[in-house]
């Protein structure tokens, strides 16, 4: 779905450099989460904002941080990149006025850390 | 604590052949579960939701509450569902927990 987009769509960088990974939406849904996906672990969710003002952890949120711009922006942060924070990235959004949620996706940012 | 497990990382068919791929949860709640594809050079995109009732694509999930399970079936398998497959369950907050994966093959 085109209304989602992330940049970069790869990134190659080196351990220890500051990193930043944008997601925009033109979806007009309030709700933004980053996952990390990972051969055989699936996708894990980072972090996830509900609106502007809410920035909520999810369960690998350590040397992560976000920050929700406006809210059609969602960008994460990986203050000193490490070798395993090397994965394919997602945002997702999210409608609150849906039951249940449906989340659509970015088409993923890849990072290799070196 | 919500799991979702998917038992098979890999899974392969050939055309014609019935498919199942495998979906167990934990969740003290009310379940509401997913089915997630991800075809090839594609982004993540929501399959089907157990609610819905629905066949999508000629795929079908029932949930089995008594063994907490969410299996995805399609009688006769097509190459064109070769994808990755994640079944998720949405837990408070709207969160979703997401399987492992499965990786379908489906070979001519």
């Amino acid at each position: 779905d085109a209304d989602v987009t992330q940049t970069p769509r790869n990134r190659i960088t080196k351990t220890g450099k500051r990193i930043m990974l944008e997601c925009s939406q033109t979806k007009g849904h309030d709700r933004m989460y980053w996952y990390r996906q990972d051969p055989g672990l699936g996708l894990r969710l980072i972090y996830y904002s509900f609106d502007v003002k809410d920035i909520n952890k999810g369960e690998i949120s350590d040397g992560y941080s976000v920050s929700r711009q406006a809210q059609a922006k969602f960008s994460l942060s990986l203050e000193s990149a490490i070798p395993n924070q090397t994965a394919l990235y997602f945002c997702a959004t999210s409608d609150l006025k849906v039951r249940p949620d449906t989340q659509y996706f970015g088409p993923g940012t890849r990072l290799t850390v070196l | 604590a919500q799991r979702v497990t998917q038992p098979e990382k890999l899974l392969s068919v050939f055309k014609g052949a019935p498919v199942e791929l495998k979906c167990n949860y934990s969740y003290s709640g009310s379940p509401e579960l997913f089915w997630y594809v991800q075809y090839s050079r594609q982004r993540l995109q929501l399959l089907l939701r157990h609610i819905s009732r629905e066949s999508i694509k000629g795929f079908t999930a029932d949930l089995n509450k008594g063994e907490t399970s969410f299996h995805l079936k399609k009688p006769f398998a097509q190459e064109e569902d070769s994808a990755m497959y994640y079944c998720a369950l949405i837990t408070s907050g709207s969160r979703l927990t997401f399987g492992e994966g499965t990786q379908l093959t489906v070979n001519p």
